[in-house]
């Protein structure tokens, strides 16, 4: 089955300056790669997907890539501003798959 | 997105106890899901729940302690059953709405004692 790994695991960075979170995942057959934001005793949000037909996907100061070759994506954070600061987790998925998440990263963006 | 509501919000047992949480959607969903999230740790699916079939439970799940209800396309109920500590998380479903998107419920906070 499916298994997805996600780093770092915490991840500090000065207000202002980009952020990176990357995943990996195993099967091959997976080709729908959510990202949610959890802030602390709130419900996981979708923030942005990419799909295995693109390559990178952008939506204003968040912005995801995907190397189908390598077998990861990686979530790019620019601008980071406090309320940034929560837990992100990845997910992969494929048709007929269920969600398989990584551990999560908590990022704490400092003023 | 679908606007999902999960009640109770929170609730603290009594070992050996049940409890039913109910997961209400806005609009019809084919596809709805429960998940468990430990303090501090990822999202771990417990089933998939479509209605007029069936749950699909994931490995180390099973019906007799989850049963799962999914009466119609906006509803469903997961049970714990006997709940023990080791039960204290919190139970979040989610629809898929759109291909593949899954949102999610707010969560239910147990903890048992």
């Amino acid at each position: 089955g499916e298994n997805v790994e996600q780093h770092p695991s915490t991840l500090s960075v000065q207000e202002g300056d980009s952020a990176v979170i990357k995943c990996t995942y195993s099967d091959s057959a997976s080709n729908y790669f959510p990202w949610y934001k959890q802030e602390l005793g709130k419900r996981p949000q979708l923030i942005i997907d990419i799909r295995s037909n693109v390559g990178e996907k952008k939506d204003q100061r968040i912005a995801v890539t995907l190397n189908k070759t390598a077998k990861h994506f990686s979530l790019h954070i620019t601008e980071t501003q406090p309320e940034d600061s929560a837990v992100y987790f990845c997910a992969a998925s494929g048709w007929g798959q269920n969600f398989v998440f990584g551990p999560g990263t908590r990022l704490s963006v400092l003023p | 997105s679908a606007v999902i509501s999960q009640k109770p919000s929170r609730d603290i047992c009594q070992r050996g106890t049940s409890l039913t949480i109910q997961c209400q959607v806005d609009s019809q969903v084919t596809m709805m899901f429960w998940y468990r999230q430990q303090p501090g740790q990822s999202l771990t699916l417990i089933a998939t729940a479509n209605q007029g079939s069936e749950a699909t439970y994931e490995s180390g799940f099973v019906i007799d302690k989850f049963p799962i209800s999914r009466p119609n396309l906006t509803f469903s109920t997961l049970t714990v059953s006997n709940m023990s500590p080791e039960d204290s998380s919190i139970y979040l479903c989610s629809v898929e709405a759109g291909i593949n998107e899954q949102f999610f419920g707010p969560g239910t906070r147990l903890t048992v004692l």
